[in-house]
């Protein structure tokens, strides 16, 4: 079955600190994967994009990391700042059904000052 | 540029009664896509629009009808509602077609109660 699992499901850690989410997928056939970010009562926005070929992709202090072996992509945030605090979310695209996407169901993140 | 909007930003039904989300997105984008969010869950496809004049179902389609009205609007009906489709509803566009990765985009959401 196409699943997208992500931990932990919950996080908070003091502003400043760095952090690790993690995504498990066994979605086949793989075509990418995307790290959303929902800020609370809004819509999700596309953090970034990773491809088959690609392991790595930084936007700003957002770096996200892809291993299509082991089926895992994790998104580490550094010197995490207040307004990071939101939900973040895994969202795998099969191949071959552009429409029909597979979510995670998100890790809630809150940044303390 | 709007983005994509969405119509009513809350809305409170009784069972039974019937309502319609409309969506609008002013990126020229040929797909539109209408999805639910329930907490713990990830976001489920309802409907989707691959393009003007098609619209197919999604993961779950059940009590819900959509019209794709031009190639901006996409609306959601709900013509009985029930306690179960109580959630907060997105809607989405992308390019669609054969646009590599075809990022969506997603309005702000109609938080829905049913009681």
């Amino acid at each position: 079955k196409n699943q997208v699992e992500q931990s932990p499901q919950s996080l908070i850690i003091l502003e400043g600190k760095n952090c690790t989410l993690q995504c498990n997928y066994t979605v086949s056939p793989f075509s990418n994967l995307r790290w959303y970010k929902q800020d609370t009562g809004r819509g999700p926005v596309s953090l970034t994009i990773m491809t088959f070929s690609e392991n790595t992709k930084s936007n700003g202090r957002y770096t996200a990391t892809l291993d299509a072996d082991t089926k895992q992509s994790s998104l580490h945030i550094t010197a995490s700042q207040l307004s990071d605090s939101a939900s973040y979310i895994c969202v795998v695209n099969r191949r071959g059904s552009n429409y029909q996407l597979i979510w995670g169901a998100g890790t809630k993140l809150i940044i303390k000052p | 540029n709007a983005g994509v909007t969405q119509t009513p930003k809350f809305q409170v039904l009784k069972t039974g009664q019937s309502m319609t989300l409309q969506c609008a997105q002013d990126m020229n984008h040929n797909s539109m896509y209408w999805y639910r969010q329930d907490p713990g869950m990830g976001l489920r496809l309802i409907y989707y629009s691959a393009s003007e004049g098609t619209t197919d179902k999604g993961e779950v389609p059940n009590g819900y009808n959509v019209s794709r009205l031009n190639k901006r609007e996409f609306s959601l009906r709900l013509e009985s509602a029930a306690p179960s489709q109580t959630s907060v509803y997105f809607c989405a566009s992308s390019e669609g077609g054969n646009a590599p990765y075809n990022e969506q985009f997603f309005g702000p959401g109609t938080r829905l109660t049913v009681l």
